[in-house]
């Protein structure tokens, strides 16, 4: 099975903060990687497929890049419902694993 | 407008079996590769099972082979989960998505996930 290893599990940010969330994948998955938002109570939210491309209605200031093993999240200057837990999702085999989640907290 | 709507989720004892359905509309059903996800209290996300569009292929996660079943029947646009056997660890709750597949680059996600279904096995 693919490991999804995402650093870090908690961060602390303030709004308009810059934050970056990495993702590695315990081999090559090509760019077969998501990125999706939850809010507690709420189903996951697609935001980013195939690495980079933003899913339609995501605000821009979300970007994904890297392939291979490496990859990143971005969120340019946040905002109050930015704050949530992201989860990567590797569909290069199966099973599809997801990352254990990054628990983002308004500081 | 994409609707998945879950339902079947209630409190069973170990060892009971449990049948989950999810109603889709807004999207062609059966060009639709579909898939349970799973999230215990508190806990993150697990892959559970996947069907093709035609039901003709599933895969499982290890944790769930041989109790589990996935199954859909395209005529009702209905994703279903047979649950036999059903353990503690069980205990979650049961998302349908529906999967995309992309070209150029490749790749494959889940573009619509419903509101979930609580199961709570607990004797």
């Amino acid at each position: 099975d693919i490991q999804m290893t995402q650093s870090p599990s908690s961060l602390s940010a303030s709004i308009g903060d810059r934050v970056t969330i990495t993702c590695r994948a315990s081999q090559s998955i090509s760019t077969y990687l998501n990125w999706y938002q939850q809010i507690p109570g709420k189903a996951p939210k697609l935001l980013i497929y195939v690495a980079s491309t933003l899913q339609s209605g995501v605000p821009s200031r979300f970007s994904g890049s890297g392939s291979g093993t490496d990859f990143t999240l971005t969120i340019n200057s946040l905002e109050p419902e930015d704050f949530a837990t992201y989860y990567c999702h590797q569909t290069y085999s199966t099973p599809y694993t997801f990352g254990q989640g990054t628990k983002l907290e308004i500081k | 407008e994409v609707q998945l709507v879950e339902s079947g989720g209630v409190v069973a004892q170990p060892g009971e079996s449990l049948r989950l359905s999810c109603a889709a509309s807004g999207f062609t059903f059966d060009d639709s590769t579909m898939h349970w996800v799973r999230q215990a209290p508190g806990k993150g996300l697990q892959w559970v099972s996947l069907i093709s569009w035609d039901g003709n292929r599933a895969y499982y996660a290890d944790s769930v082979k041989g109790r589990f079943t996935i199954s859909r029947d395209n005529s009702k646009y209905s994703l279903y989960l047979q649950m036999n056997s059903l353990r503690t660890e069980d205990t979650a709750f049961y998302y349908c998505a529906k999967g995309t597949f992309r070209l150029e680059p490749a790749g494959r996600d889940f573009d619509y996930w419903g509101q979930g279904t609580l199961v709570t096995v607990s004797s």
